[in-house]
């Protein structure tokens, strides 16, 4: 059964600094990886997705990279503003019945405090 | 393109009653899938449709849940004789498979509060 962990559980840090958020899975037979940032009270919203074929992906400030071997991934945000605060959540998909689509299986997330 | 709706966004209810939500997907997604988060957690996967067949259910959705999706379109997800653990964010999430891709997009989510 896949499990997904994801370390720290809360971080907080002032404005403008770099952070590193980790996300690691116990079976690495995934299809993908997402990293998701959800609101309070609020519903998912995709940040990167990473197929399993590829080590990193990029977008704005947010980089994430994908070690499927190590089972580990990262998701780094550059010059952290307040509007990050949120919790970022990370998420594997595993192929389901020889095909590449399925269900997702979530960390418990990390909650991100960015404060002036 | 609304994306995912999902309604009510609040249930609150007594024990022992029973609670319906509805989900409607991004128009003409063909997945469809149900979430459950309790606080603190990550959302924990129920059960998901592809067009109207329901094509896999979670152990976590018990025999008091059940979930349609008759046209394939919206879905109603309904919980009979709610317990107060059954307290939490129910999303939905839909998808259109094309070639490889099978990207899911999040509802807001209905909270549902037993007491």
């Amino acid at each position: 059964k896949q499990e997904v962990t994801q370390i720290p559980a809360a971080l907080s840090v002032p404005e403008g600094e770099n952070l590193v958020l980790n996300c690691s899975f116990t079976d690495s037979a995934i299809y993908n990886l997402q990293w998701f940032r959800q609101d309070p009270g609020k519903g998912l919203t995709s940040l990167l997705l990473i197929q399993s074929s590829q080590r990193e992906q990029t977008s704005g400030r947010l980089n994430a990279s994908l070690d499927k071997s190590s089972g580990r991934s990262t998701l780094y945000i550059a010059a952290s503003q307040p509007g990050d605060s949120a919790t970022y959540l990370c998420a594997v998909k595993q192929p389901a019945g020889g095909t590449s689509y399925g269900k997702l299986t979530f960390g418990q997330g990390t909650i991100l405090t960015v404060h002036p | 393109d609304t994306g995912v709706s999902q309604n009510p966004r609040h249930k609150i209810t007594k024990r022992g009653q029973n609670v319906t939500f509805r989900c409607d997907p991004i128009s003409e997604h063909n997945r469809l899938y149900w979430y459950r988060q309790t606080l603190g957690q990550g959302p924990e996967f129920l059960t998901y449709f592809q067009n109207e067949a329901q094509l896999e259910k979670s152990r976590l959705l018990s025999d008091r849940f059940s979930a349609e999706r008759p046209k394939g379109s919206f879905s109603t997800l309904e919980i009979q004789r709610t317990e107060q653990g059954d307290s939490a964010m129910y999303l939905c999430a839909s998808s259109l498979v094309r070639g490889a891709t099978d990207t899911q997009y999040f509802g807001p989510g209905t909270r549902l509060t037993v007491l």
